[in-house]
């Protein structure tokens, strides 16, 4: 079958940084994907990795790699919006998108 | 890109009615993708829809529950049927334009049964 595990929840002070890792055995890969979802609203694109190393935009950085089903999000100077669900999702042989279940961040000041 | 205009953005229904969700896509695509999101869960898939041949339903979804009907490749509807309390969720359509791209998302349809 096809799994995506990622954390269910995790706590980081305002200002500091905190890696929110992403596991996955698909059938296929064709792409990682992480999103941002504020509660109540629709997920917003935030990075996409297919090939292995770090893309970096600003304060998220994202990692992939293949040979170990691995991907993390890494996020830089947490500011209190950042407090959301973050989702990791994987494009399969298909082009299908697997979800992961999100990791809830909880920013404090 | 693509942008996607979703309504109602909301809406209080009573048990045993129907509501029907509407998806307007800025641009033509192949498939959309019809998602449930219930309280504090991740993105659970129901149906793709494509545009001159029926829905595939995901495990657990069925036709007589959440029709789906794609007149065009920019627009599709979702009826949640004889709507019972345990339908209340977040409801979202969403598009992939292309292989390599990301998935877009229309704003979401909070329904909640009474």
């Amino acid at each position: 079958g096809q799994n995506i595990d990622q954390p269910t929840e995790m706590t980081a002070t305002e200002g500091a940084i905190v890696q929110i890792n992403c596991t996955y055995q698909t059938s296929g890969f064709n792409g990682l994907f992480w999103y941002q979802q504020h509660a109540g609203e629709a997920p917003t694109f935030l990075s996409y990795n297919v090939l292995d190393g770090l893309e970096e935009k600003g304060r998220f950085s994202s990692f992939l790699s293949r040979s170990k089903g691995y991907s993390y999000l890494l996020l830089k100077e947490l500011q209190m919006k950042d407090s959301a669900s973050y989702l990791c999702a994987v494009k399969d042989s298909n082009y299908q998108l697997i979800w992961g279940a999100g990791t809830k961040l909880i920013i404090k000041p | 890109s693509a942008v996607i205009s979703q309504k109602p953005s909301r809406d209080i229904c009573q048990r045993g009615t129907s509501l029907t969700i509407q998806c307007q896509v800025d641009s033509q695509v192949t498939m959309m993708f019809w998602y449930r999101q219930q309280p504090g869960q991740s993105l659970t898939l129901i149906a793709t829809a494509n545009q001159g041949s029926e829905a595939t339903y995901e495990s657990g979804f069925v036709i007589d529950k959440f029709p789906i009907s794609r007149p065009n490749l920019t627009f599709s509807t979702l009826t949640v049927s004889n709507m019972s309390p345990e339908d209340s969720s977040i409801y979202l359509c969403s598009v992939v334009p292309g292989e390599w791209t990301e998935a877009f998302f229309g704003q979401g349809t909070r329904l909640t049964v009474v």
